[in-house]
């Protein structure tokens, strides 16, 4: 089984403030996916990273997938109260994607 | 509407009693995958289908759960003799690949509360 632990579960931060959540593995991925879920939905797909090392950005969001490829942070710059969210990482194995817990971020206004 | 369809969004049941809960994928999409969301947990995979192969079902968590999808489409997941801790959210997805590095395209699930 390939376990991905997220941290921190839970991340509450004010309007403005930079923030880095971490999806860490023993394993290696092939490649990692970060989602966002907002509640009553289901998840959404943000990136996707698959190259070790690779940097990957989407506005102020900011995605890195370790040079091991075993795992991943997601760093947002000047937090907004829309990327309040549930935000999980999922890698790639056996022709599925595992999903780790998720960081539940909250951003106060 | 193009996405990922679940029905029904709220089912409440009492134990004992059996759930059918329907998924209808993105048209052309051959991968579907069905997770379960429990309260402060993440996604737990449960069966994923691909095209015409036997799906994986090494994710079911009793016998009591089953899944079919007809004709390479729509998905139904049936739980039998429904427990209490069988209340989570049921969440469907489908892919255009399979597996992989595909996306994972979402329904918004459909929540089950056991009483």
């Amino acid at each position: 089984t390939q376990l991905l632990e997220q941290s921190p579960q839970f991340l509450s931060i004010q309007e403005g403030e930079n923030l880095t959540v971490y999806c860490n593995s023993s394993s290696v991925f092939s490649s990692l996916q970060w989602y966002r879920q907002e509640p009553g939905e289901g998840p959404v797909l943000l990136v996707t990273v698959v190259t070790g090392g690779e940097v990957k950005k989407l506005k102020r969001l900011t995605f890195q997938f370790g040079d091991a490829r075993k795992d991943s942070s997601l760093h947002i710059t000047a937090a907004q109260p829309g990327d309040t969210g549930l935000y999980l990482c999922a890698g790639e194995g056996n022709n599925r994607l595992a999903f780790g817990k998720g960081n539940q971020v909250v951003v106060i206004p | 509407g193009a996405g990922v369809s679940q029905s029904p969004s709220n089912k409440v049941t009492e134990k004992g009693k059996d759930v059918e809960l329907r998924c209808d994928p993105i048209s052309g999409h051959t991968a579907l995958y069905w997770y379960r969301q429990s309260l402060g947990q993440g996604l737990e995979f449960l069966i994923y289908f691909q095209g015409n192969s036997a799906p994986d079902k090494s994710g079911l968590p009793s016998d009591r759960f089953s899944a079919e999808r007809t004709g390479g489409s729509v998905s139904t997941l049936t739980i039998q003799r429904t427990q209490q801790e069988d209340s989570a959210v049921y969440l469907c997805a489908s892919s255009r690949l399979a597996g992989g590095t595909g996306e994972l395209f979402f329904g918004e699930g459909s929540r089950l509360t056991v009483l």
